[in-house]
């Protein structure tokens, strides 16, 4: 099985930068998700590691490390759009089930 | 319309109702996902379908019945549920037989009165 935990809550201020820490525990891990979930929407996909390193999109990365069991997604420069909820999301090998942790809220305050 | 759509949004129901929950992708994936979003709990999934064939049923009650006519549609079709049901419906889909990214609907609020 997996499991995955992160924090609950995160409150940070406008143009600061936040990590958001997640770490899993699971059989035959094949890669990393994080997706952010607006209150009432879908939750968007916002980026896949499968290798350890750092992968960087614009203000946001994620980082791995398969040996720790371990990812962060780094919010930066955090504008009040970026309240929500981040899910980490951990896949199997040969399969394509997806596990989440709870969720993390992050609020951004002016 | 693009990407994945749920209807309807927002649905009331009794206990001893029958309705059902729409979901479509525009995506042309081949596999396409349920899962139930509660307060503060992880999303549980509840149902795969794969190249339109069920190869996953994660131990849900028998009062949720899916269904899948084509690639394309999913429906979750619902009967005599309890207050505990009561959540966030989440519809996804994905390619390549389910290994790629999941594309999520915007999902269905349903409360059990």
């Amino acid at each position: 099985g997996q499991n995955i935990d992160q924090p609950t809550e995160m409150t940070a201020t406008e143009g600061a930068i936040v990590q958001i820490n997640c770490t899993y525990q699971t059989s035959g891990f094949n890669g990393l998700f994080w997706y952010q979930q607006h209150a009432g929407e879908a939750p968007t996909f916002l980026s896949y590691n499968v290798l350890d390193g750092l992968e960087e999109k614009g203000r946001f990365s994620s980082f791995l490390s398969r040996s720790k069991g371990y990812s962060y997604l780094l919010l930066k420069e955090l504008q009040m759009k970026d309240s929500a909820s981040y899910l980490c999301a951990a896949r199997r090998s040969n399969d394509y089930k997806l596990s989440f942790g709870a969720g993390t809220t992050v609020t951004v305050r002016a | 319309e693009t990407g994945v759509t749920q209807t309807p949004r927002h649905l009331v129901m009794g206990m001893t109702n029958k309705k059902s929950l729409k979901c479509e992708q525009h995506l042309g994936h081949n596999a396409m996902y349920w899962y139930k979003q509660s307060a503060k709990k992880p999303l549980e999934l509840m149902f795969v379908y794969s190249l339109e064939e069920r190869v996953e049923n994660n131990s849900v009650p028998s009062r949720f019945s899916p269904e899948c006519p084509n690639s394309s549609h999913l429906f979750l079709h619902l009967h005599t549920l309890q207050p505990e049901d009561s959540a966030l419906y989440l519809c996804a889909s994905s390619s390549q037989g389910g290994g790629g990214e999941q594309f999520f609907g915007p999902g269905t609020r349903l409360t059990v009165l």
